[in-house]
């Protein structure tokens, strides 16, 4: 099983709609979750670390669930300027190593 | 300037060659960390280092080394390139115990 899944997408969505992204991690001892931002041919960015009590930021909202091992990302009102992959981000306890999911595609429309 | 500069930026080689893609840093983070990125596959850890004398293997490592030269720098070689090893590399950095990465450019490197 990949430590890491995520929907590949692509989510294509036109502007000002509301977009969920999931992610479901294996390893019940990983400490910290991100969510990290990737365009095109462009080097990731992280774009927020996720919490358990939940987080926004804006128009992003994560959320963790540690007992379903599943974390998500809600994007409200799209911007053209939101496309682009979303990459869920795993601190593996114990190694300090971040694991990336494969990211989920977003394509938003005029 | 990029806190995270990575060279060459794109390189073609021929299946065979030696060729080392060179990372360096200005943000004073003792972590370091070699990715590559293909298509489908995401983004899958090669090695790291959490500092000079610290190398670690990651989840790919075969047909690879690397050597931490000093804090700021971390090279990453293929000995002996081959075709499948085409792939965008990047070099990322962290703080210890801080959440996150920053990353290069990252090297477009074509083994023909």
């Amino acid at each position: 099983r990949k430590e890491v899944e995520q929907d590949p997408g692509p989510f294509n969505v036109p502007e000002g709609a509301t977009v969920a992204f999931n992610c479901t991690y294996s390893n019940s001892a990983s400490q910290s979750f991100f969510w990290y931002r990737q365009d095109c041919r462009k080097e990731p960015k992280l774009l927020m670390s996720v919490y358990s009590s939940g987080n926004e930021d804006g128009r992003f909202t994560a959320q963790l669930n540690r007992a379903s091992q599943y974390i998500s990302l809600l994007i409200r009102d799209s911007k053209l300027s939101d496309s682009a992959t979303y990459l869920c981000v795993v601190e593996q306890g114990g190694y300090s190593t971040l694991t990336f999911g494969k990211g989920t595609m977003l394509l938003v429309s005029p | 300037d990029a806190d995270v500069t990575q060279t060459p930026r794109n390189r073609i080689t021929k299946t065979g060659k030696r060729i080392m893609l060179e990372c360096s840093q200005t943000k004073g983070h003792d972590r370091m960390y070699w990715y590559r990125q293909d298509p489908g596959l995401g983004l899958r850890l090669i090695y790291y280092s959490f500092d000079v004398k610290d190398i670690n293997k990651g989840e790919i490592s075969d047909g690879y080394s690397v050597s931490r030269q000093a804090q700021a720098k971390f090279s990453l070689s293929l000995e002996s390139a081959i075709p499948n090893q085409t792939a965008l590399y990047f070099c990322a950095t962290s703080e210890t115990g801080g959440p996150e990465a920053f990353f290069g450019q990252g090297t477009r490197l074509t083994v023909v």
